[in-house]
């Protein structure tokens, strides 16, 4: 079945110690994005790709960042981790062609814990 | 100003009972899209529905409604005939403009019980 897979599902890293999390599709989706979702909260937008062009919110840490290697992977990279980044992460996936309908393919997503 | 309200934080509702999840927004751009997402307790977030500004009737799919009232800036959503599997927290959201890099803001989201 066509899906978005995460890897790891849960995530233990050290304060600081820096941390690669990882989405793959076989949607062939050619936008991706990155959630973070704290507890009881709403996501909230990182990145997102179409194709290689990226799109940086303005308001992600310059700890975080992602790379998009090719369509059916997507990397999240956190390079000093703090206690605030502890969170699920969410990857995502759209056509661009269902322009303005906006569904997402959403992975199971990655629970990050900081010690 | 927040751009998606979501006034319920928790709702408990009999099993086979009609469900509304209550949603307003806030925006400028004439065009924009609405959305329903189901997080259930495994978190993966389930696409639900979606409204488009432009469009002339509510959408519908399956047991889900949106009651989309664009003068008052409102997107509720129904779930008919509510089921146990229906327990999930519901979000919520927004998208102003048709690019794809005109982003999606969620609400806080509501967290519906549905009681045997």
């Amino acid at each position: 079945d066509a899906m978005v897979i995460q890897n790891p599902r849960y995530q233990v890293t050290q304060f600081g110690k820096p941390v690669t999390l990882s989405c793959s599709q076989t949607l062939n989706h050619n936008v991706m994005y990155w959630y973070q979702q704290k507890s009881s909260q709403a996501p909230k937008l990182l990145f997102h790709y179409y194709d290689k062009d990226f799109n940086n919110e303005a308001d992600t840490p310059d700890n975080f960042q992602s790379r998009r290697p090719n369509t059916s992977f997507c990397f999240l990279d956190i390079r000093s981790p703090g206690l605030g980044d502890a969170a699920m992460y969410l990857c995502a996936t759209s056509r661009e062609e269902q322009r303005g309908s906006g569904e997402q393919f959403f992975g199971p997503g990655t629970r990050l814990t900081v010690l | 100003a927040q751009k998606i309200t979501q006034t319920q934080p928790g709702m408990f509702v009999q099993e086979k009972e009609a469900v509304t999840l209550d949603c307003t927004y806030d925006t400028s751009d004439p065009s924009y899209g609405l959305f329903w997402y189901k997080q259930p307790s495994s978190g993966e977030m389930i696409f639900l529905i979606y409204q488009g500004s432009y469009d002339q009737q509510n959408a519908t799919e399956g047991r889900y409604s949106l009651n989309f009232q664009k003068a008052r800036k409102s997107a509720n959503l129904v779930i008919s005939a509510s089921q146990l599997g229906d327990s999930a927290m519901y979000f919520c959201a927004m998208r102003e403009g048709f690019r794809w890099d005109d982003k999606i803001i969620f609400g806080k989201g509501t967290r519906l019980h549905i009681l045997p």
